[in-house]
């Protein structure tokens, strides 16, 4: 059963406009997420989190928005630049549990 | 500048060989994974270990085992080699229970033949 369902495999975006990707999860006792970035050949780098305490974080260019009812949260890209083209993964854990459960990814594609 | 290292970025290996997939990480944490990714399929983890000699079973241990002797370092073992375990194999480190994030190795891409 997957707990981290991330439905669209792939997006593409045109360079300046908005990228949203969406996650949903299924466990209401998850109270962390993440979004990580992947790049063909590397190891997934941390991009932002947010907890459930909140309903959004921002960094720079990137937030993340949390919307515990329908237990669905988004990363929001602002402008996306080619650079963002990667592999997004969500994941999500629960206080006084160790591991991540991630989402199947969305390769977002930026266009120039 | 916090580093996870793993030891091969890339390996070929033969069915039914034992291999022996090595994680070391700088950052003092406790907990330590091993995902494989596939396509279409995420991350899914096979095992983690919140301490020395400590080890748990993630979502898809069949066919492999793990050793946790020193904290720094996190070794996967397949036991046997099979085509199916054809695949990018990721280790990672966090510090605590909560409200971290986890830091990734550069990956290592097995393909067994």
């Amino acid at each position: 059963d997957q707990q981290v369902k991330q439905n669209s495999p792939s997006l593409s975006v045109q360079e300046g406009r908005i990228s949203i990707l969406n996650c949903d999860y299924t466990n209401s006792m998850f109270d962390y997420f993440l979004w990580y970035k992947k790049y063909p050949a590397e190891g997934p780098t941390f991009l932002i989190s947010i907890s459930s305490i909140k309903d959004k974080n921002e960094d720079g260019r990137f937030t993340v928005f949390l919307n515990k009812s329908a237990k669905h949260l988004s990363l929001h890209i602002v402008p996306s630049q080619p650079g963002d083209s990667a592999v997004y993964f969500c994941a999500a854990s629960s206080t006084g549990t160790y591991k991540y459960i991630f989402g199947t990814g969305t390769r977002l594609k930026v266009l120039a | 500048d916090v580093k996870v290292t793993q030891s091969s970025r890339y390996l070929v290996k033969r069915t039914g060989e034992k291999v022996f997939l090595e994680c070391v990480q700088d950052m003092d944490h406790e907990n330590m994974f091993w995902y494989r990714q596939d396509p279409g399929l995420g991350l899914r983890l096979i095992y983690f270990s919140y301490d020395v000699k400590m080890k748990e079973k993630g979502d898809i241990p069949e066919g492999y085992s793990v050793s946790r002797e020193k904290k720094e370092r996190f070794s996967l073992i397949l036991e046997s080699a099979s085509t199916n375990q054809t695949s990018m194999y990721l280790c990672a480190s966090r510090d605590s229970f909560g409200g971290a994030e986890a830091f990734f190795g550069q990956g290592t891409r097995l393909t067994v033949v």
